[in-house]
Protein backbone atom coordinates (compact mmCIF):
# COMPACT_ATOMS: atom_id res chain seq x y z
CA UNK A 1 0.00 0.00 0.00
CA UNK A 2 1.00 3.24 -0.29
CA UNK A 3 3.48 5.17 2.31
CA UNK A 4 5.60 7.99 3.49
CA UNK A 5 8.89 8.01 5.18
CA UNK A 6 9.99 11.42 7.28
CA UNK A 7 13.25 12.07 8.47
CA UNK A 8 13.39 11.50 12.07
CA UNK A 9 13.14 14.47 14.53
CA UNK A 10 13.03 16.74 15.97
CA UNK A 11 14.99 19.39 14.26
CA UNK A 12 15.84 22.53 16.26
CA UNK A 13 17.69 25.22 14.38
CA UNK A 14 18.59 28.72 15.14
CA UNK A 15 16.77 31.31 13.47
CA UNK A 16 17.81 32.46 9.66
CA UNK A 17 19.27 28.81 9.27
CA UNK A 18 18.44 26.62 5.92
CA UNK A 19 15.76 23.81 6.63
CA UNK A 20 15.73 20.64 4.95
CA UNK A 21 12.98 18.03 5.68
CA UNK A 22 13.21 14.84 4.04
CA UNK A 23 10.39 13.01 2.98
CA UNK A 24 9.85 9.94 0.31
CA UNK A 25 6.95 8.00 -0.41
CA UNK A 26 5.65 4.87 -1.66
CA UNK A 27 2.50 4.54 -4.32
CA UNK A 28 1.08 2.98 -7.11
CA UNK A 29 0.15 4.81 -9.81
CA UNK A 30 1.17 8.71 -9.85
CA UNK A 31 0.40 10.38 -6.22
CA UNK A 32 0.02 14.34 -5.29
CA UNK A 33 2.06 14.55 -3.00
CA UNK A 34 1.49 17.48 -0.42
CA UNK A 35 2.97 19.41 2.85
CA UNK A 36 0.66 19.69 6.04
CA UNK A 37 1.45 22.14 9.01
CA UNK A 38 0.40 22.19 12.28
CA UNK A 39 1.28 24.90 14.47
CA UNK A 40 0.80 24.86 18.27
CA UNK A 41 -2.61 24.89 19.41
CA UNK A 42 -4.16 25.01 15.83
CA UNK A 43 -4.91 22.44 13.02
CA UNK A 44 -3.63 21.07 10.11
CA UNK A 45 -2.77 23.46 7.19
CA UNK A 46 -1.83 23.22 3.53
CA UNK A 47 1.83 24.61 3.39
CA UNK A 48 2.24 23.49 -0.12
CA UNK A 49 1.61 20.85 -3.12
CA UNK A 50 2.99 19.23 -6.50
CA UNK A 51 0.57 17.48 -8.55
CA UNK A 52 2.89 15.88 -11.36
CA UNK A 53 6.69 15.13 -11.17
CA UNK A 54 8.95 17.88 -11.70
CA UNK A 55 6.71 20.41 -10.22
CA UNK A 56 7.49 22.53 -7.37
CA UNK A 57 5.28 23.74 -4.56
CA UNK A 58 5.84 26.78 -2.87
CA UNK A 59 4.54 28.98 -0.22
CA UNK A 60 5.75 31.58 2.12
CA UNK A 61 9.05 30.71 1.84
CA UNK A 62 9.11 26.93 1.65
CA UNK A 63 9.46 24.94 -1.19
CA UNK A 64 9.23 21.38 -2.48
CA UNK A 65 9.92 19.66 -5.84
CA UNK A 66 8.52 16.24 -6.78
CA UNK A 67 10.86 13.92 -8.15
CA UNK A 68 9.49 10.89 -9.31
CA UNK A 69 13.26 9.54 -10.30
CA UNK A 70 14.00 9.71 -6.36
CA UNK A 71 10.30 8.98 -5.31
CA UNK A 72 10.97 12.26 -2.78
CA UNK A 73 9.43 15.75 -1.96
CA UNK A 74 11.96 17.11 0.40
CA UNK A 75 10.95 20.16 2.34
CA UNK A 76 13.33 22.99 2.02
CA UNK A 77 13.82 26.76 3.09
CA UNK A 78 16.58 29.14 3.47
CA UNK A 79 16.27 31.23 6.51
CA UNK A 80 13.64 29.74 8.98
CA UNK A 81 11.93 32.03 11.32
CA UNK A 82 10.87 31.64 15.23
CA UNK A 83 7.31 31.73 13.77
CA UNK A 84 7.61 28.38 11.43
CA UNK A 85 7.92 26.57 14.78
CA UNK A 86 5.43 23.76 14.39
CA UNK A 87 5.05 20.15 13.14
CA UNK A 88 5.48 19.34 9.76
CA UNK A 89 3.69 16.49 7.69
CA UNK A 90 4.11 15.00 4.09
CA UNK A 91 1.26 13.25 2.75
CA UNK A 92 0.23 11.94 -0.82
CA UNK A 93 -3.02 11.34 -2.24
CA UNK A 94 -3.10 8.65 -4.79
CA UNK A 95 -5.86 10.04 -7.00
CA UNK A 96 -5.71 13.53 -7.04
CA UNK A 97 -6.11 16.26 -4.57
CA UNK A 98 -9.83 14.87 -3.45
CA UNK A 99 -8.63 11.66 -2.22
CA UNK A 100 -7.90 10.21 1.26
CA UNK A 101 -4.43 11.72 2.20
CA UNK A 102 -1.66 9.21 3.66
CA UNK A 103 0.68 10.84 5.96
CA UNK A 104 4.51 10.55 7.54
CA UNK A 105 5.10 10.67 11.28
CA UNK A 106 5.64 14.05 11.03
CA UNK A 107 8.17 16.02 12.50
CA UNK A 108 8.77 19.22 14.93
CA UNK A 109 10.84 22.06 13.58
CA UNK A 110 11.68 24.29 16.97
CA UNK A 111 13.37 27.25 15.61
CA UNK A 112 15.54 29.58 18.37
CA UNK A 113 16.24 33.28 18.17
CA UNK B 1 -17.23 31.06 6.15
CA UNK B 2 -15.74 29.39 9.70
CA UNK B 3 -14.13 26.41 8.23
CA UNK B 4 -14.37 23.02 9.88
CA UNK B 5 -15.99 22.76 12.74
CA UNK B 6 -15.39 19.65 15.50
CA UNK B 7 -17.50 19.46 18.53
CA UNK B 8 -16.43 18.63 21.25
CA UNK B 9 -12.85 19.64 21.39
CA UNK B 10 -11.89 17.26 24.41
CA UNK B 11 -13.44 14.31 25.88
CA UNK B 12 -12.59 12.25 28.53
CA UNK B 13 -14.67 8.94 29.10
CA UNK B 14 -14.45 6.15 30.98
CA UNK B 15 -13.92 2.28 29.09
CA UNK B 16 -16.69 0.86 28.13
CA UNK B 17 -19.03 3.98 27.43
CA UNK B 18 -20.28 5.07 24.06
CA UNK B 19 -18.87 8.36 22.91
CA UNK B 20 -19.84 10.61 19.71
CA UNK B 21 -18.24 13.30 17.63
CA UNK B 22 -19.49 15.52 15.33
CA UNK B 23 -17.61 17.76 12.37
CA UNK B 24 -19.37 20.22 10.44
CA UNK B 25 -17.63 20.69 6.99
CA UNK B 26 -17.06 24.33 4.89
CA UNK B 27 -20.79 24.70 3.62
CA UNK B 28 -20.11 24.03 -0.10
CA UNK B 29 -17.71 20.79 0.43
CA UNK B 30 -19.29 17.53 -0.60
CA UNK B 31 -16.60 15.11 0.44
CA UNK B 32 -16.06 14.98 4.63
CA UNK B 33 -13.41 12.74 5.57
CA UNK B 34 -12.31 11.38 9.15
CA UNK B 35 -9.17 10.21 10.40
CA UNK B 36 -7.21 9.45 13.70
CA UNK B 37 -3.85 10.76 14.69
CA UNK B 38 -2.37 9.05 18.04
CA UNK B 39 0.73 10.66 19.60
CA UNK B 40 3.84 11.07 17.77
CA UNK B 41 2.16 9.78 14.65
CA UNK B 42 0.65 11.15 11.50
CA UNK B 43 -3.39 11.10 10.87
CA UNK B 44 -4.58 7.56 9.52
CA UNK B 45 -7.59 7.88 6.92
CA UNK B 46 -10.89 6.10 8.83
CA UNK B 47 -13.76 6.66 6.10
CA UNK B 48 -14.97 9.47 3.89
CA UNK B 49 -18.36 10.49 2.44
CA UNK B 50 -19.14 12.32 -0.29
CA UNK B 51 -22.65 13.83 -0.01
CA UNK B 52 -24.46 11.24 1.97
CA UNK B 53 -22.78 8.27 0.92
CA UNK B 54 -20.02 6.74 2.96
CA UNK B 55 -17.64 5.83 0.34
CA UNK B 56 -14.92 3.94 1.96
CA UNK B 57 -14.06 2.67 5.52
CA UNK B 58 -10.11 1.74 6.36
CA UNK B 59 -9.42 -1.44 8.06
CA UNK B 60 -8.87 0.75 11.25
CA UNK B 61 -12.71 1.38 11.62
CA UNK B 62 -13.95 -1.79 13.70
CA UNK B 63 -17.25 -2.32 14.25
CA UNK B 64 -17.37 -0.80 17.45
CA UNK B 65 -17.02 2.06 15.16
CA UNK B 66 -19.62 4.01 13.33
CA UNK B 67 -20.04 7.54 10.94
CA UNK B 68 -23.40 8.74 9.30
CA UNK B 69 -23.75 11.97 7.06
CA UNK B 70 -27.31 11.86 7.26
CA UNK B 71 -27.94 15.13 5.22
CA UNK B 72 -24.56 15.20 3.45
CA UNK B 73 -23.96 18.31 5.82
CA UNK B 74 -22.61 17.75 9.14
CA UNK B 75 -21.51 14.00 10.37
CA UNK B 76 -21.27 12.38 13.57
CA UNK B 77 -18.34 9.36 14.96
CA UNK B 78 -19.58 7.26 17.08
CA UNK B 79 -17.37 4.45 18.96
CA UNK B 80 -19.20 2.12 21.23
CA UNK B 81 -17.28 0.61 24.53
CA UNK B 82 -14.64 2.47 24.25
CA UNK B 83 -11.17 0.92 24.76
CA UNK B 84 -7.82 2.41 26.32
CA UNK B 85 -6.50 1.90 22.45
CA UNK B 86 -9.17 4.55 21.42
CA UNK B 87 -7.00 7.39 23.01
CA UNK B 88 -6.39 10.20 20.19
CA UNK B 89 -7.54 13.02 18.03
CA UNK B 90 -9.94 12.54 15.85
CA UNK B 91 -9.79 14.94 12.59
CA UNK B 92 -12.47 15.69 10.02
CA UNK B 93 -11.56 17.64 6.97
CA UNK B 94 -13.77 18.50 3.78
CA UNK B 95 -13.33 19.37 0.25
CA UNK B 96 -15.50 19.95 -2.68
CA UNK B 97 -14.97 17.07 -5.47
CA UNK B 98 -15.81 19.53 -8.61
CA UNK B 99 -13.31 21.57 -7.79
CA UNK B 100 -9.31 20.76 -7.14
CA UNK B 101 -9.13 21.43 -3.88
CA UNK B 102 -7.18 20.44 -0.67
CA UNK B 103 -8.95 19.52 2.11
CA UNK B 104 -9.55 21.81 5.19
CA UNK B 105 -9.14 19.95 8.80
CA UNK B 106 -10.75 20.64 11.68
CA UNK B 107 -8.77 20.98 15.10
CA UNK B 108 -9.69 17.46 15.76
CA UNK B 109 -11.34 16.30 19.14
CA UNK B 110 -9.24 14.48 21.22
CA UNK B 111 -10.58 11.39 23.37
CA UNK B 112 -8.66 10.51 26.61
CA UNK B 113 -10.25 6.67 27.43
CA UNK B 114 -9.98 6.22 31.50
Amino acid sequence: GDSVTQMEGPVTLSEEAFLTINCTYTATGYPSLFWYVQYPGEGLQLLLKATKADDKGSNKGFEATYRKETTSFHLEKGSVQVSDSAVYFCALSDTGANSKLTFGKGITLSVRP
Amino acid sequence: DTGVSQDPRHKITKRGQNVTFRCDPISEHNRLYWYRQTLGQGPEFLTYFQNEAQLEKSRLLSDRFSAERPKGSFSTLEIQRTEQGDSAMYLCASNRVSINTEAFFGQGTRLTVV
